[in-house]
């Protein structure tokens, strides 16, 4: 089957600029999570979706990001505007329902915001 | 406050002995725990879990050991592969959360040949 698709592979963006990353999901796979990765950490939850409904957005910095789940399938996170701390892998997941087996993780976004 | 915890940022193992990763947490109400390696550049892959209702599971070379009374489990690969040098986290989940997992910091792996 093919695996969670993400793009871009990597981004360099000036603070206070916009930002877009895309996530498609293996087929069939209810549940999509976006999550931030800094550096040296383990990744943290920014929001979970479950078709195109949000389950769980209780991390997501609502005043800069922003995330939609198109049709229960594609989704996108935007950040507007960046700063300097949001410099990190983003990494989008997806599960077929709960995810108690685990998640199936994409190859993540790096952002690199200068 | 962190509820899942890797103190080991990085282990060094020679290749063909056993390598040990340890995690520590401290919430009772997990339920499932997972193992997960990350390579560079790439998202993480999902290696080995264990329900809390038992205390070993084995897949291969990977054996995953969950010690409930001192909140404290442990992967141990064996014999340790040099394709095995990645970072490792450990992470957990309840079913009262919805299965959301809970991170460690993760520890980097590397096996000398």
């Amino acid at each position: 089957e093919a695996g969670v698709a993400q793009s871009p592979r990597y981004k360099i963006i000036e603070k206070r600029q916009s930002v877009a990353f895309w996530c498609n999901p293996i087929s069939g796979h209810a549940t999509l999570y976006w999550y931030q990765q800094i550096l040296g950490q383990g990744p943290k939850l920014l929001i979970q979706f479950q078709n195109n409904g949000v389950v769980d957005d209780s991390q997501l910095p609502k005043d800069r990001f922003s995330a939609e789940r198109l049709k229960g399938v594609d989704s996108t996170l935007k950040i507007q505007p960046a700063k300097l701390e949001d410099s990190a892998v983003y990494l989008c997941a997806s599960s077929f329902s709960t995810g108690r087996d685990g998640y199936t993780f994409g190859s993540g976004t790096r952002l690199t915001v200068v | 406050d962190q509820q899942v915890k890797q103190n080991s940022p990085s282990l060094s193992v020679q290749e063909g002995r056993i390598s040990i990763l340890n995690c520590d947490y401290t919430n009772s109400m997990f339920d499932y725990f997972l193992w997960y390696k990350k390579y560079p550049a790439e998202g993480p892959t999902f290696l080995i879990s264990i329900s809390s209702i038992k205390d070993k599971n084995e897949d291969g070379r990977f054996t995953v050991f969950l010690n409930k009374s001192a909140k404290h489990l442990s992967l141990h690969i064996v014999p340790s592969q040099p394709g095995d040098s990645a970072v490792y986290f450990c992470a957990a989940s309840a079913i009262a959360s919805n299965y959301q997992l809970i991170w460690g910091a993760g520890t980097k792996l590397i096996i000398k040949p």
